[in-house]
């Protein structure tokens, strides 16, 4: 079945260290998205990339990094820069130029201990 | 820039009761507009989704919602909740290319 794998679902990092969240997916999207869920502040834009090679800093891109050299793979590293990293993320992808709406993996949660 | 707005952070209805979420967003030209659910413990899902032409839009599970061009709005709706309808609600519209601007949720409850 073709889907979003996130992992992994759970992780746990020390402060001061850099964490890497994989997603990938096999639904042939070309756009693929990162947003961040915290509770009472929904879903916000962390990074996005339309094709392969290219990406796009959303609403809260500090102190976050992406990457996208395959088109199915779009991982994103949470770095010691990101003052606060304890929250849920989600990976998304989607249809370029049709508006079909998002498909969305399972989610990693990020806990800073 | 756009933003969303759902003004209902939190319901709680009992079984049979109706249903009505708010939604209402910032932006004057033509958008996309989506309704999704995230069940507990589960991924988000898309509930149902609004591009053009009738303005009543019938999703999965019983729900609809209805676009209002003219008070920026496009409210969820369910005429008879069930308990498993518990989760939470997110409204979101795009315009033009895909990047989608969520509202912040809300969160329903339902009691047997």
């Amino acid at each position: 079945d073709g889907g979003i794998t996130q992992s992994p679902k759970y992780l746990f990092r020390k402060e001061g260290q850099n964490v890497t969240l994989s997603c990938e997916q096999n639904l042939n999207h070309d756009a693929m998205y990162w947003y961040r869920q915290d509770p009472g502040q929904g879903l916000r834009l962390i990074y996005y990339s339309q094709i392969v090679n290219d990406f796009q800093k959303g609403d809260i891109a500090e102190g976050y990094s992406v990457s996208r050299e395959k088109k199915e793979s779009f991982p994103l590293t949470v770095t010691s820069a990101q003052k606060n990293p304890t929250a849920f993320y989600l990976c998304a992808s989607s249809i370029e130029g049709i508006p079909t709406g998002y498909t969305f993996g399972s989610g990693t949660r990020l806990t800073v201990v | 820039a756009q933003s969303v707005s759902q003004h209902n952070h939190h319901v709680i209805l009992s079984e049979a009761a109706s249903l009505e979420l708010g939604c209402n967003y910032s932006y004057g030209g033509t958008v996309n507009l989506f309704w999704y659910v995230q069940y507990p413990g589960q991924h988000l899902q898309l509930l149902l989704k609004y591009f053009s032409g009738d303005p009543l839009v019938k999703g999965i599970k019983g729900f609809e919602a209805e676009f209002i061009k003219s008070k920026f709005s496009f409210n969820l709706r369910k005429p008879s909740v069930q308990w498993s309808d518990t989760a939470e609600y997110f409204c979101a519209v795009s315009t033009g290319f895909q990047k989608l601007v969520f509202g912040t949720g809300t969160r329903l409850l339902v009691s047997p």
